[in-house]
């Protein structure tokens, strides 16, 4: 099956800082996401990208399809920013389009 | 975008017990997963709930030990039977939007079993 690496696995910050993670896949997708796990768990929809670029407020992603990578960038980071990002690619041929996710990058972002 | 609502949102259980997790969402939908995160740990896909037929159950996963239930297009149930400590994780309910398959999560049901 598709293969999804993410980076860097863990990262810490100031608040004011900017990042950057990097979701790499090794396989043809046509479906891409990146979620934000909140400390009590829950997930949340940042972007669906499958490709090119998107913004909304302090974040931003791009994916690159052709060469399998997709970006996400936060901008002046908040405390509210911690917690696990994670990316979930979906193939672009056979019958299922069920994602496979990333093992995420955790990030912390102290006052 | 969905609305998704699980109960119980969390649960502590002694091992050996049952616990039936349900998922509920605000529209009809033609897929939903059930996946589990264990501590520390990435999402795993459980199943794919397929209405009218029997789940699809993804490597590892069996039927016995996690039984699933989708009576119509806005309801799904998740079991894990004959709980055991390694049963303790976060287990999640999702849809895929129409189109290409946006996934969109409900709120997650954080089990501990002791």
């Amino acid at each position: 099956g598709i293969q999804v690496e993410q980076s860097p696995p863990d990262l810490i910050l100031q608040e004011g800082a900017n990042s950057t993670l990097r979701c790499n896949f090794s396989d043809s997708v046509n479906n891409l996401q990146w979620f934000h796990q909140n400390p009590w768990g829950q997930l949340i929809n940042l972007f669906y990208i499958p490709s090119g670029t998107k913004q909304n407020g302090r974040l931003s992603a791009t994916t690159v399809a052709t060469e399998r990578y997709s970006l996400l960038y936060i901008s002046s980071s908040q405390t509210t920013d911690s917690g696990v990002y994670f990316c979930a690619v979906g193939p672009l041929e056979g019958g299922s389009y069920i994602p496979t996710f990333g093992r995420g990058t955790s990030l912390i972002v102290h006052p | 975008s969905a609305v998704i609502s699980q109960k119980p949102s969390r649960d502590i259980c002694q091992r050996g017990t049952s616990l039936t997790i349900q998922c509920q969402v605000d529209s009809q939908v033609t897929m939903m997963f059930w996946y589990r995160q264990q501590p520390g740990q990435s999402l795993t896909l459980i199943a794919t709930a397929n209405q009218g037929s029997e789940a699809t159950y993804e490597s590892g996963f069996v039927i016995d030990k996690f039984p699933i239930s989708r009576p119509n297009l806005t309801f799904s149930t998740l079991t894990v039977s004959n709980m055991s400590p390694e049963d303790s994780s976060i287990y999640l309910c999702s849809v895929a939007g129409t189109g290409a398959g946006e996934l969109f999560f409900g709120e997650g049901s954080r089990l501990t079993v002791l």
